[in-house]
């Protein structure tokens, strides 16, 4: 059973346009993490969020923490070809335990 | 600053065999965690390491076991290896344990295939 649950599980769309995937769990997270990752390769950082409430930007991906530090969006904007790729997120617990989500699939589409 | 390497990158074996799996942390990283990666379960945690001490452990049976050495480097093991453990196994470092705000980075993985 996925602590993390990660919607939607796939997503294709094409160039140009705007999507956002999100990232829930019932218990509260001490702090959440976005990978992205490529066929063949470890995931890469993307963002950490660490307070309610928190809003990230990096380039044209958005990131924001929920209040109740339960959940978590990420919200492209004008999608690329090279945004393509395995989204997931990665939560640490206060008992210290860490999961991560299954992970969004993303293709755009030329 | 060199990224966190994984020896080797593909790994054949049969079932009953056993494995081990390296990874080298970024300079100046002292925590390493290791994860399973597989199809139908994603990713999944195994163990952290630091200062040479298992400080977490995943839910996985007595056959997958870790150590870290002095120099932050850390091996896995896989004994009686089963058709199931056929995935990609990720080693990720930190420069301390937990990421309360301390980033970790993945190595690209070794992929084992268990025949």
């Amino acid at each position: 059973t996925q602590l993390l649950k990660q919607s939607p599980q796939f997503l294709s769309i094409q160039e140009g346009e705007n999507l956002t995937v999100y990232c829930n769990s019932s218990s509260v997270f001490s702090s959440l993490q976005w990978y992205r990752q490529e066929p063949g390769e470890g995931p890469v950082l993307l963002v950490t969020v660490v307070t309610g409430g928190e809003v990230k930007k990096l380039k044209r991906l958005t990131f924001q923490f929920g209040d109740a530090r339960k959940d978590s969006s990420l919200h492209i904007t004008a999608a690329q070809t090279g945004d393509t790729g395995l989204y997931l997120c990665a939560g640490r617990y206060n008992n210290n335990d860490m999961r991560f989500g299954a992970g969004t699939r993303l293709t755009v589409k030329p | 600053k060199a990224g966190v390497t994984q020896t080797p990158r593909y790994l054949i074996k049969t079932r009953g065999q056993q494995v081990t799996l390296s990874c080298s942390p970024i300079s100046g990283h002292r925590s390493v965690s290791w994860y399973q990666q597989t199809p139908g379960q994603g990713l999944q945690f195994l163990f952290e390491y630091f200062s040479e001490t298992q400080r977490n452990k995943g839910n996985f049976p007595g056959r997958f076991s870790g150590r870290q050495f002095s120099n932050s480097r850390s091996e896995m093991n896989v004994s009686t290896l089963e058709l199931g453990d056929s995935a990609l196994y990720l080693c990720a470092s930190s420069l301390v344990p937990g990421f309360g705000g301390e980033e970790q980075y993945f190595g690209p993985g070794t992929r084992l295939t268990v025949t």
